[in-house]
């Protein structure tokens, strides 16, 4: 079957621009995260979606980064007012666990966004 | 606190060469699991394996194989007869808990160069 999907492959923005990146996750898996991966580091935590809710949120690192998964399904991550910094590669997993008794689902990921902010 | 640690930042063997990768944890959870994924140049994070805090039996996957050895916190990843193609970063991953915090904590990585 299919795997996680993300859009745009790659984004160019300049400062200050608002973004939005998109990812569709394997059919019928219910949980859903965000990381980011800066060059020659591993991912960073972002967002953690169970179904439609944002079950831990602890890892944006500030007000400008939102997502949303509204129907349970596709995400979508949005940045506002980007900064240069910013930049890295924004990667999607999606999992079958989640439901409180199969903690370690294995997260399946996508091919990432990357996105630069001139 | 939660910590995943990969000390070897970049390996070179030559091609047929047995290559070890070394990854060690901390994690204060009696419940946890452990996983190793592979980053091609590609850039995709490719799943391996997944391990539980509950069973310490190594497994063998073709010329792949885990050592899981909890008294010293450690997770190891061993190729045999390295190819060419295995040329990518291996990163392994912790995560805590049996509750609903399922993020991975990731070590730095190891970049792995099989030359022919």
């Amino acid at each position: 079957g299919a795997g996680v999907s993300q859009t745009p492959s790659n984004k160019v923005t300049e400062k200050g621009k608002y973004v939005e990146l998109r990812c569709d996750p394997i059919s019928g898996h219910t949980a859903l995260y965000w990381y980011r991966q800066s060059l020659g580091q591993g991912p960073e935590f972002l967002i953690y979606f169970q179904g439609t809710g944002a079950a831990d949120d602890s890892g944006l690192p500030n007000d400008r980064f939102f997502a949303v998964r509204p129907e349970g399904s596709v995400s979508t991550l949005k940045i506002q007012r980007t900064e240069r910094g910013d930049s890295a590669v924004y990667l999607c997993a999606s999992s079958s666990g989640g439901d409180g008794t199969r903690a370690g689902s294995t997260q399946y990921f996508g091919p990432g966004t990357r996105l630069l902010v001139l | 606190a939660q910590k995943v640690t990969q000390a070897q930042t970049e390996i070179s063997v030559v091609e047929k060469e047995d290559v070890t990768l070394d990854c060690v944890y901390e994690t204060r959870d009696t419940t946890y699991y452990l996983f190793w994924y592979k980053q091609p140049p590609s850039g995709e994070l490719v799943f391996l394996i997944r391990r539980n805090s509950f069973d310490e039996q190594n497994e063998i996957s073709g010329r792949y194989s885990w050592n899981f050895q909890k008294s010293t916190s450690s997770f190891n990843f061993t190729i045999t007869a390295s190819q060419v193609v295995d040329s990518a970063v291996y990163f392994c991953a912790l995560s805590e808990g049996w509750d609903s915090n399922y993020q991975l904590i990731w070590g730095a990585g190891t970049k792995l160069i099989i030359k022919p």
